[in-house]
């Protein structure tokens, strides 16, 4: 059972290089969503998707880009990176939008970026 | 828009009981959410009121009131292995997103 799985767990950059983090669900999940931390504060809601096929951009989306495919994956593209992007990413499904009567989210063990 | 507060840093002791609290402002309230998360770790769930009251769910219980947009998490017998970040999170918006506040840091010392 992996629940959620991100890839890269690590990743230097160099700032214009474009890169794209990945997120796989075996949950069957509906909703997916894309989160950043920078350090000492809490997640900050880039993109999410309610159900395949839609997406919807968060809190700060400026330079992020999402697909979704299929329900499994949802893989978060920076399509031209910059130092303020350094952070940890993690992605995270809920079986429902909001996570249910529960409103309980799943996350991933995170990608750390780092743009020089 | 949204604005959460909480304390920043807690401290206690094993064995005793903290209370971290939460106030929120946020369009559309649906409930509050309690994630926790250790330090290089990934958040997770602890409680989600969506009716006034208290919630418990053995040695946490959180506790929500709508009227006075505030809720806490009350964390008992405390272990050393408490030691996290304890996030409030409402969801809201039409998909119920998570917005989460800066966090409590939470210490437990032996």
């Amino acid at each position: 059972i992996a629940g959620i799985t991100q890839a890269p767990t690590s990743q230097i950059l160099a700032a214009g290089r474009r890169m794209t983090l990945r997120c796989t669900q075996d949950m069957r999940h509906n909703a997916m969503y894309w989160y950043r931390q920078d350090l000492g504060l809490g997640l900050r809601l880039i993109h999410y998707s309610n159900t395949a096929g839609t997406t919807g951009k968060g809190e700060v989306p400026d330079g992020y880009s999402v697909s979704r495919a299929n329900t499994d994956d949802f893989p978060l593209t920076l399509a031209s990176a910059v130092p303020s992007q350094t952070s940890v990413y993690f992605c995270a499904s809920s079986d429902t939008p909001g996570g249910g009567s529960y409103n309980e989210q799943f996350f991933g063990p995170g990608t750390r970026l780092t743009v020089l | 828009g949204q604005s959460l507060e909480q304390p920043s840093e807690v401290t206690a002791v094993e064995g005793a009981i903290v209370q971290i609290n939460c106030t929120y402002q946020t369009s559309g309230f649906y409930g509050l959410s309690w994630y926790q998360q250790h330090d290089g770790g990934a958040p997770t769930f602890l409680s989600y009121n969506a009716l006034d009251g208290l919630e418990e769910t053995g040695r946490f219980s959180s506790f929500l009131s709508r009227s006075d947009s505030y809720g806490y998490l009350l964390l008992q017998e405390l272990q050393m292995k408490d030691s996290a970040s304890y996030f409030c999170a409402p969801p809201s918006g039409s998909a119920r997103q998570l917005t989460f506040g800066s966090g409590t840091q939470l210490t437990v010392l032996p």
